[in-house]
């Protein structure tokens, strides 16, 4: 059981340039996210599923696309790089998504954008 | 906004004393509130959790206080090790779906 995975764990990007951060998790969890982490701000929410095909904005979204076509991928888009996007991002998944179930989180990807 | 303010932002502890980290919500429709616990390098890591329903939690060296009424909790680390050291973030829950993370608090115990 890998649990959650994330991939690049690095990534450095030109102001415009566009990407996707990786986010898989092997638990049949229904339920998955994206979070943002900045110093002095604790970890904001970006995006969320509550299972495949479902998905809705959480408390930062702006900049930021997801789709969910399978229960196991929950990629997160930047469209249009901005320096403001530079941070510490961490998926996370639990069983589905009751207040009472843990969530899981994946490493991190830590992304600078020039 | 912050949805959950959290203190003190960084705490110095000697081994074996009391750590005790504070939180405060003004969302009266949060049912839920864990305490996640963060290494250098890694992702957060759920510690304990508490509902409203109760005043107190216990899970072996770590409690959480809930006070319904003030709107406030508290994480209390009792004999407090080295091991400890690490970034605690508490969170509140309106629905599951929905996390408000405090902006944490770096912890670091004394040898």
């Amino acid at each position: 059981n890998a649990g959650v995975t994330q991939t690049p764990k690095f990534q450095v990007l030109k102001t415009g340039q566009s990407m996707t951060l990786q986010c898989a998790q092997d638990m049949n969890h229904e339920y998955m996210s994206w979070y943002r982490q900045d110093p002095g701000m604790g970890l904001r929410l970006i995006h969320y599923s509550v299972g495949a095909g479902i998905t809705d904005q959480g408390e930062v979204p702006n900049g930021y696309n997801v789709s969910r076509s399978t229960t196991e991928d929950f990629p997160l888009r930047l469209l249009s790089a901005a320096p403001s996007q530079t941070s510490v991002y961490f998926c996370a998944s639990s069983a589905s998504g009751i207040p009472t179930d843990t969530q899981y989180f994946g490493p991190g990807t830590r992304l600078t954008v020039l | 906004q912050q949805q959950v303010k959290q203190s003190p932002q960084s705490l110095i502890v000697q081994k074996g004393g009391i750590s005790i980290i504070n939180c405060a919500y003004e969302n009266t429709a949060f049912d839920y509130f864990p305490w996640y616990q963060q290494f250098p390098g890694k992702g957060p890591a759920l510690l304990i959790a508490i509902r409203p329903d109760v005043s107190e939690k216990k899970e072996g060296r770590f409690t959480i206080s809930f006070n319904k009424s003030a709107k406030q909790f508290s994480l209390h680390i009792m004999d407090s090790q080295p091991g400890d050291s690490a970034t605690y973030f508490c969170a509140a829950s309106e629905s599951g779906n929905q996390f408000y993370f405090g902006t944490g608090t770096s912890l670091t115990v004394i040898p």
